[in-house]
């Protein structure tokens, strides 16, 4: 079975830029979080899904932070612009809804530069 | 909201010995994983064990609930076992969110 997927591995950006980060989730998958992971930290999220819909995104800093999930598959995290202390790993975890177990499954992270 | 407390923050193993890390939680929970973050910071999930014991290979955790705290054992270490390992605690009820703990950096030598 695929795990879960994102792109870009790597992004450098100036501050006051925009970047968008995307994230394939496992298949089957009805649950989307992305989490935000600055340095010497645990990851903190940042926004859930259910299939497409929000369940929270109460952490979510949404002057500059943006995000949906397309027809409940992918999601997209989007920054606007973007700050120095946004620099961090950004991830991306699934999990399935079958009752049987509430893990989730990690993305590969996108590492986040600006400058 | 749930905090939650690891420790010891930092560990340094000869290979083959064993440890044991700690994750304090503040509230009473029904969602408790550990994870493992390798050196290329990817993170795996090792436990889902809201109660109980689990125990895979070498890794084994325990839980208990009503105390508020779980423990994970790592015997034999090896160097591949290197890296961050983080306690994650949340409520089901809560739509499975998870608040993670700063984690145990951890360093196995030959």
């Amino acid at each position: 079975e695929a795990g879960v997927a994102q792109s870009p591995r790597y992004k450098i950006i100036e501050k006051r830029q925009s970047v968008a980060f995307w994230c394939n989730p496992i298949s089957g998958h009805a649950t989307l979080y992305w989490y935000q992971q600055i340095l010497g930290q645990g990851p903190k999220l940042l926004i859930q899904f259910q299939n497409n819909g929000v369940v929270d995104d109460s952490q979510l800093p949404k002057d500059r932070f943006s995000a949906e999930r397309l027809k409940g598959v992918d999601s997209t995290l989007k920054i606007q612009p973007a700050k120095l202390e946004d620099s961090a790993v950004y991830l991306c975890a699934s999990t399935p809804v079958d009752g049987r177990t509430d893990t989730q499954y990690f993305g590969p992270g996108t590492r986040l530069t600006v400058l | 909201g749930i905090q939650v407390e690891q420790s010891p923050p930092d560990l340094i193993l000869q290979e083959g010995a064993n440890s044991t890390l700690r994750c304090n939680f503040s509230d009473s929970v029904n969602n408790l994983q550990w994870f493992h973050q390798n050196p290329w910071g990817q993170l795996i999930n090792l436990f889902y064990i809201p109660s109980g014991t689990k125990q895979n290979g070498r890794l084994s955790a325990t839980t208990v609930a009503t105390e508020r705290y779980s423990l994970l054992y790592i015997s034999s270490s090896q160097t591949t076992d290197s890296g961050v390992y983080f306690c994650a605690a949340g409520l089901t009820g809560g739509g499975n969110k998870l608040t993670f703990g700063t984690g145990t950096q951890l360093k196995v030598e030959l």
